[in-house]
């Protein structure tokens, strides 16, 4: 069965600390990987990845995929008060099914 | 552009009353997905739509669940009654290839 695994499944910092959130999966004819923001109701897109090695980045946030090891990461440096929000993970395999894990919740702190 | 759309954006409702949820999705995404969150879990899909065709709708609990989309654009998710355990946001995603965005979500609450 197709699954996400998120860990961990809360973080607390404080501002400016570095932090990294990670994604395994086990998915059928793998395709592509997407991190999302949700801070209330909607998740908001942060990357998509399909490439092993290729390093997706935003500002102060980046993600990587490792295909052979079925991982990704989320990194996030120098932290603000406004990153704290779930962030979730999710998995689309060859069904076009986009699965999801439970997410990881940070909360940065002044 | 506009983004995905959902109304209402909140829902209040007595158990077995029914509910309906509306989701307009980004112009020319042809799969348009529902999902419910549980708090403090990730999104569960309840149904995919590629254009008017419903192909995944295996977890949708077709007792009291439906939904359509009418001619491959819009699309409303009925639940008729509703339970307690209904609790939860409703979420609708669309998505072209592989890319897919969400609506503001519906928080639904049974009491």
């Amino acid at each position: 069965e197709d699954k996400v695994v998120q860990s961990p499944l809360s973080l607390v910092v404080h501002e400016g600390d570095t932090v990294t959130l990670n994604c395994s999966y086990e998915v059928t004819n793998f395709r592509s990987l997407l991190w999302y923001k949700q801070e209330k109701k909607a998740p908001t897109f942060l990357f998509m990845l399909t490439s092993s090695g290729i390093e997706k980045k935003s500002g102060r946030l980046s993600s990587i995929l490792d295909k052979k090891e079925l991982f990704s990461i989320l990194n996030i440096t120098a932290t603000q008060t406004g990153d704290s929000a779930v962030y979730l993970c999710a998995v689309r395999g060859n069904t076009d099914k986009l699965i999801f894990g439970t997410g990881t919740r940070l909360q940065v702190f002044p | 552009e506009a983004g995905v759309v959902q109304s209402p954006r909140y829902k209040i409702i007595e158990k077995k009353q029914p509910v309906a949820f509306w989701c307009n999705p980004i112009s020319g995404h042809n799969t348009l997905y529902w999902y419910r969150q549980n708090l403090g879990q990730g999104p569960e899909l309840l149904i995919r739509y590629e254009n008017e065709e419903a192909v995944d709708d295996s977890q949708l609990p077709k007792d009291r669940f439906s939904a359509e989309r009418l001619k491959g654009v819009d699309s409303t998710l009925k639940i008729q009654p509703a339970e307690l355990g209904d609790s939860a946001v409703y979420l609708c995603a669309s998505s072209f290839r592989d890319l897919a965005f969400f609506g503001q979500g519906t928080r639904l609450t049974v009491v």
